[in-house]
């Protein structure tokens, strides 16, 4: 099946500094990614939507100046927590739209996920 | 996009089944019912999609009633690696677009030995 791969898996920064976290799809080509952030003990908040070639689209609340979403290629697409703070500490997740389990299922949209970039800013 | 409402928690002992129902009265006719499972520190995984009646794959069933306000996730024999959180999604796919893809809480399923 598809697979998304997130890197750095783990990463720690100190406050005011910038991070980058990359989002490959492998295998497939993804127009469309999606950005989440997951608290501890939460759901997962959809932050934005990144398009390939195009300016990504925020959710309501996501400040669009602080996390930057680039998606420069079909299968990469990057998002820089910029000017990190504690409370940008969380658990990041990026998902492409699965091609091999949309072509089976003629349903709802079918999501890979990346396994996620736990960041702690001290 | 149709609200689902899921019990927080649940607990079962290995070997045994595991009905998780989510509640989606606003379903809209287009809308499917997708289910996704999430271990701690990893991404969420697609486990089973559905639009009526009943569909069953390698992992799970889904049952799915006449009236489509609700849904069952049913996981046969679970094992102490089924402990996750389980969200149910409800939404559909324009043509030739995507959809939003926003998860509700979940249900925490721990599998106790």
């Amino acid at each position: 099946g598809a697979v998304v791969s997130q890197h750095p898996s783990r990463v720690i920064c100190k406050s005011g500094t910038s991070v980058k976290i990359e989002c490959r799809s492998l295998d497939f080509q993804a127009t469309t990614m999606f950005w989440y952030r997951q608290f501890p003990k939460q759901s997962l908040m959809l932050m934005a939507t990144s398009n390939e070639g195009s300016k990504a689209t925020y959710e309501q609340g996501v400040e669009k100046d602080k996390f930057l979403i680039n998606h420069a290629s079909l299968t990469l697409s990057t998002l820089t927590v910029t000017s990190a703070h504690p409370e940008d500490s969380s658990f990041y997740i990026c998902s492409a739209r699965d091609p091999g389990q949309e072509r089976l299922i003629s349903g709802a949209n079918v999501l890979t996920f990346g396994a996620g970039s736990r960041l702690t800013v001290l | 996009l149709a609200k689902t409402t899921q019990p927080v928690s649940m607990d079962s002992y290995e070997g045994q089944e595991v009905n998780i129902t989510c509640s989606h009265n606003n379903i809209a006719t287009n809308d499917y019912i997708t289910w996704y499972q999430q271990f701690p520190s990893q991404g969420p995984r697609f486990i089973i999609q559905g639009y009526k009646t009943k569909v069953t794959n390698e992992v799970a069933s889904l049952f799915i009633p006449a009236d489509r306000k609700s849904s069952t996730l049913s996981l046969p024999r679970v094992s102490l690696s089924d402990t996750a959180v389980y969200y149910c999604l409800v939404g559909s796919r324009p043509s030739g677009g995507y959809q939003k893809v926003t998860f509700g809480t979940g249900t925490k399923l721990q599998v106790i030995p």
